[in-house]
């Protein structure tokens, strides 16, 4: 029963150049969550998707970035025109659907290092 | 601005002591509560989690939550040194439909010496 899968570990994009993250959820689980930690920060929640729908982007910068997950296939996470503030680890969790207002946590992804040159 | 405020530290216990970790958070209608560890290059793996005003046990860790304080605390009994991290306390959201997202504090650096 594999974990939550993050591709690349790590990834290095020239300044202007797009970086797409790669997450695919635990077996069974609908819902993906990214989180980005800058360096010697905590994790700060970035977007929360379902299927083919977005619940909650309140925590991505207005451009640039983008997320998706389609019905098939990882959910990917999109940075165009990076820049080096854009460097950090970007980590992915999963979940089922949860029962309104209950959470009992998520595991997350080992990660993407994302350094921007 | 919900807020979730973690002492830095670090915090610097011997071998054998009782690590006491604390978090405050400023919203009153999250309703649940999460300790993660986080090694250096790691990803935060979840260690505790607590939803119900007292004390929560699992082995050497033991969760305690106070609602009306709007307090959550990690009591890591018998440390050792594979204890040193960084604990990470989070909080789910509690308004709308995003009760999935957590705000997690900026983390309590933990080191454990022999």
């Amino acid at each position: 029963n594999a974990g939550v899968m993050q591709n690349p570990r790590h990834l290095v994009r020239r300044r202007g150049q797009e970086a797409r993250l790669r997450c695919s959820p635990m077996k069974g689980h609908s819902h993906v969550y990214w989180y980005r930690q800058l360096p010697e920060e905590g994790l700060k929640f970035m977007v929360y998707l379902q299927k083919e729908n977005i619940i909650d982007e309140s925590g991505m910068p207005k451009e640039r970035f983008s997320a998706e997950f389609p019905k098939e296939g990882p959910s990917i996470l999109r940075i165009q025109q990076v820049v080096r503030g854009d460097s950090a680890a970007y980590f992915c969790a999963s979940s089922p659907r949860l029962e309104r207002s209950v959470n009992y946590g998520y595991t997350f992804g080992s990660g993407t290092r994302l350094t921007v040159v | 601005q919900k807020e979730v405020e973690q002492n830095s530290g670090p915090l610097s216990v011997p071998e054998g002591a009782i690590a006491s970790l604390n978090c405050t958070y400023s919203d009153r209608g999250s309703q649940s509560f999460f300790w993660y560890r986080q090694y250096s290059g790691k990803s935060p793996e979840l260690i505790m989690f607590i939803y119900s005003n007292g004390d929560k046990e699992d082995g050497r860790f033991t969760a305690q939550l106070n609602k009306a304080s709007q307090y959550v605390s990690l009591l890591i009994r018998d440390s050792q040194p594979s204890d040193s991290a960084t604990y990470l306390c989070a909080v789910n959201d509690a308004g709308g439909t995003s009760y999935g997202k957590l705000t997690f504090g900026q983390g309590t650096i933990l080191t454990v010496h022999p």
